[in-house]
Parts: structure tokens; sequence; C-alpha cells
């Protein structure tokens, strides 16, 4: 994706926590958006920041620091079925285009 | 509500010919946006159209197009097929343009030989 970066791979333990992160441009860009895509399945919308701070949505939170132009997605007590590709994606300014990260593919072990 | 609803799901094609696309938004949906996915470069936006009007394109070649009809369903083509343009076609809908909230559709995975 362009100008958005994040791990290509990622592997945690079930029941433990694990953070992904997402650096992105810092001017021209506003909003952030996480997906979740499973393999073979299209991508679902997880959660949304467009103001500094947390957003917390069950055993998945979602952070952002816009002028470090960072954000990360935490997902607590893994479960085997959040074995997936997470995808970071942002909204840029001049035409709303909502721009995607390659994504992390998350591995969860036994 | 029904989902996102793209077909064909899968199709092969051969070098230079040329294939569409067809998504059908959630009822009352009435942006649509089109992405491409491969394994190397993720998912790349290719266009959103909003109101029958495109309103964005990616930075894709010209052999590549779409359109948006009144009822919001939209189509894509792409001519004179490559190899490289193997991939898996994904279709986004959501209620306004901008909002970042996609709902997407299954995908096409298309095949060139």
């Amino acid at each position: 994706g362009q100008n958005i970066d994040q791990p290509t791979e990622m592997t945690a333990t079930e029941g433990a926590i694990v953070q992904i992160n997402c650096t992105y441009q810092t001017s021209g860009f506003n909003g952030l958006f996480w997906y979740q895509q499973h393999a073979g399945e299209a991508p679902t919308f997880l959660s949304y920041n467009v103001l500094d701070g947390l957003e917390e949505k069950g055993r998945f939170s979602s952070f952002l620091s816009r002028s470090k132009g960072y954000s990360y997605l935490l997902l607590k007590e893994l479960q085997m079925k959040d074995s997936a590709s997470y995808l970071c994606a942002v909204r840029r300014n001049r035409d709303d285009k909502i721009i995607f990260g390659k994504g992390t593919r998350l591995h969860i072990l036994p | 509500k029904a989902g996102v609803t793209q077909t064909p799901r899968y199709l092969i094609k051969t070098r230079g010919q040329q294939v569409t696309l067809s998504c059908s938004p959630i009822s009352g949906h009435r942006s649509v946006s089109w992405y491409q996915q491969t394994p190397g470069q993720g998912l790349q936006f290719l266009f959103e159209y909003f109101s029958e009007t495109q309103r964005n394109k990616g930075n894709f070649p010209g052999r590549f197009s779409g359109r948006q009809f009144s009822n919001s369903r939209s189509e894509m083509n792409v001519s004179t097929l490559e190899l490289g343009d193997s991939a898996l076609y994904l279709c986004a809908s959501s209620l306004t343009s901008g909002t970042g909230e996609l709902f997407f559709g299954e995908g096409s995975r298309l095949t060139v030989l």
C-alpha cells in the first residue's frame, strides 16, 4: 500500500495478547481503519479511528496518534479463529480515497 | 439484508481477451469501490463510483474501466488481458463516499493464461 507500513507476518499464542502496528505518512490522511481478512474470504471492517486515542471493542482495541502517523490494533485473549490477515487503511484528505496497507498475516499457535 | 454480490466468482481467460465483472451493492448503498488484490501488492485501489459518477481512480492503465448504473450496481471491465492481471477483484459498497466502513463482496478470482 502507498505510504502505509505494517509487518508482513506475526505469530502469537492462543490466550495471549498481540499488537499489530501500522505507520503511515502523516500529512494528507485523516481517518484510520482496520480490517480483518480470513484466508479465502472478504475483508471485514473492525474499527475506525479519526481522533487520537484508544477505541475499545470487545477483545479488539485500536489506537491512533495522528501527529506520529501511527496506529496499532491490539488483540486480547487470542483465539485460534483470530488467525487472519489484518489490514490497516487510511482515508486520503484530498479525495477521500481509502488506501490499504499490504496487511499483516497473524498466525495463532495453540 | 443481502450482502455485496459479485459475479462471476471464478473465471479463466487467455491473454488478449477482455472480461467484465459485476457487483451488486447492499441495498441503499450508493458508493461502490473496486480493488485488485494480489499476494505481492495487497489491496490496490482501482476506482470508486458514487451516484453513477466515477469519483476516484487508482493508478491502473486505461485497459481497466468501470461504470455504475442508476440502481447502484457496478461493472468493471478489463480489456486486452495480460498475465499480470490475474488477481482477486474485490468490490466494496458503502452508504456514501469516503466513509471507510466498506462492505466487501467475496470477490471475482480472475486467472489469465
